[in-house]
Parts: C-alpha cells; sequence; structure tokens
C-alpha cells in the first residue's frame, strides 16, 4: 500500500495553468485508471474535485480537468485564481479491496 | 447530497482505546459502502477502513490491522471506528466519507466527507 506519488509543490501565477501529477503502478492508476481527485484547504475537509478520471461534480469549475496516461494520472487547473490555493490529492483503488491516497501536493498561487 | 458528523475523538494514553462515530443525514445510509481516512498532523491522507453497505464485508490497511475495526448500524445511520492498543503515529483528525462506486467504469470516489474528529495519542 505504497502512495502514489505526487510532486509536494507546485506554483503558478493568476490565469496561467498548472498540472499535478500523480504517478502509481500497474496495480492501481494503471490498472483501475479512474482515479479521483480532491481539494483541501487548511482545517477543512477534502472536496472532491474529479471522479472517473475526468468528470466534475456539479458545482465544481471547468476550469479543473483530469486525464491519465500509463500509470500517470494528472489534474490540470487553468486559469488559476486565488482560491484555488489548497492541498491536492489523488486517489485511486489499488487492490483486494484497498485504497491509495497520493503524498499531495500544495499548490501555490503566486 | 448527504452529510457526514464525526464525533468520539480525544486525547487518549497509549495503549488505551478509543470509539469514533460517524452520523449520516441526507442520504440512503444502507445503500453505500463507508470508509474512514485519517490525515496526521501536517502529513497527506491515509485511507484506513471499509465497510460494505450491510456491513457484512470489511477491510483495514496494515497500519490498523489488527488494532482497529470497522463496522455500522443502519437502523441508526451510523459509521464506527473502534480503535485499540492506541500508538503515537494514530495521532490524526479522522474523517469518514461516504463511496460511490459505478459498476460500468470501474470507479471509486469518496464524497461527501464529514468534518472530521482529531484524536491525539499521548501519555
Amino acid at each position: 500500500q505504497s502512495a502514489l506519488t505526487q510532486p509536494a509543490s507546485v506554483s503558478g501565477s493568476p490565469g496561467q495553468s498548472i498540472t499535478i501529477s500523480c504517478t502509481g503502478t500497474s496495480s492501481d492508476v494503471g490498472s483501475y485508471n479512474l482515479v479521483s481527485w480532491y481539494q483541501q484547504h487548511p482545517g477543512k475537509a477534502p472536496k472532491l474535485m474529479i471522479y472517473e478520471g475526468s468528470k466534475r461534480p456539479s458545482g465544481v469549475s471547468n476550469r479543473f480537468s483530469g486525464s491519465k496516461s500509463g500509470n500517470t494520472a494528472s489534474l490540470t487547473i487553468s486559469g488559476l485564481q486565488a482560491e484555488d490555493e489548497a492541498d491536492y490529492y489523488c486517489c485511486s483503488y489499488a487492490e483486494n479491496w484497498t485504497w491509495v491516497f497520493g503524498g499531495g501536493t500544495k499548490l501555490t498561487v503566486l | 447530497q448527504g452529510q457526514l458528523v464525526e464525533s468520539g475523538g480525544g486525547v487518549v494514553q497509549p495503549g488505551r482505546s478509543l470509539r469514533l462515530s460517524c452520523t449520516a443525514s441526507g442520504f440512503t445510509f444502507r445503500s453505500y459502502a463507508m470508509h474512514w481516512v485519517r490525515q496526521a498532523p501536517g502529513k497527506g491522507l491515509e485511507w484506513v477502513a471499509v465497510t460494505s453497505y450491510d456491513g457484512t464485508k470489511k477491510n483495514h490497511a496494515d497500519s490498523v490491522k489488527g488494532r482497529f475495526t470497522i463496522s455500522r448500524d443502519n437502523s441508526k445511520n451510523t459509521l464506527f471506528l473502534q480503535m485499540d492498543s492506541l500508538r503515537a503515529e494514530d495521532t490524526a483528525v479522522y474523517y469518514c466519507a461516504r463511496e460511490i462506486y459505478d459498476s460500468g467504469s470501474r470507479s471509486w470516489w469518496f464524497d461527501p466527507w464529514g468534518q472530521g474528529t482529531l484524536v491525539t495519542v499521548s501519555s
């Protein structure tokens, strides 16, 4: 049950786009390829941002998008806004009825 | 959409026990698998345990297996986490979350999440 690999931090200026990667193995991201992504502001509960790899729940801005290639899933945020500054986590079903999260990425909006 | 509210956290000495509760409202609790996820101070999210919609199937992360037990009472719309033999490294905010599963895409996700309850293991 090793954590999925995410960059510890990314940053961007308002209006720019950033991408956060989430790398796993053929047993998790590569096998069950539809990861979910969560946003967490300090002191708050995680919030679902992307499910089934690329779908957005109602109310989530279309500036958020998800994709996947091989064992790596990605979250892209376009048109960065100050409110996007938060921690982001990917999550994948692993195997034998277990789940695994990424280590988390701190997004800083410069 | 649904709401989840955790309770039962607090300060406990190493080796002691604690039971967390998560009360659900706004959705048909008995129809969904449920999970516990924790977050140590300043650290990332860690999946802890899952129970099937009817409580007959359960699984726990290796880090808590044999010490923690997930359970549920569908008559009371409540999820539990019994934590025994607590260790300092179990100090974390514990969240409950509803699992959504799509059989067509074989995809799982968690929504909603509770606000979390803090467990501190310290002498």
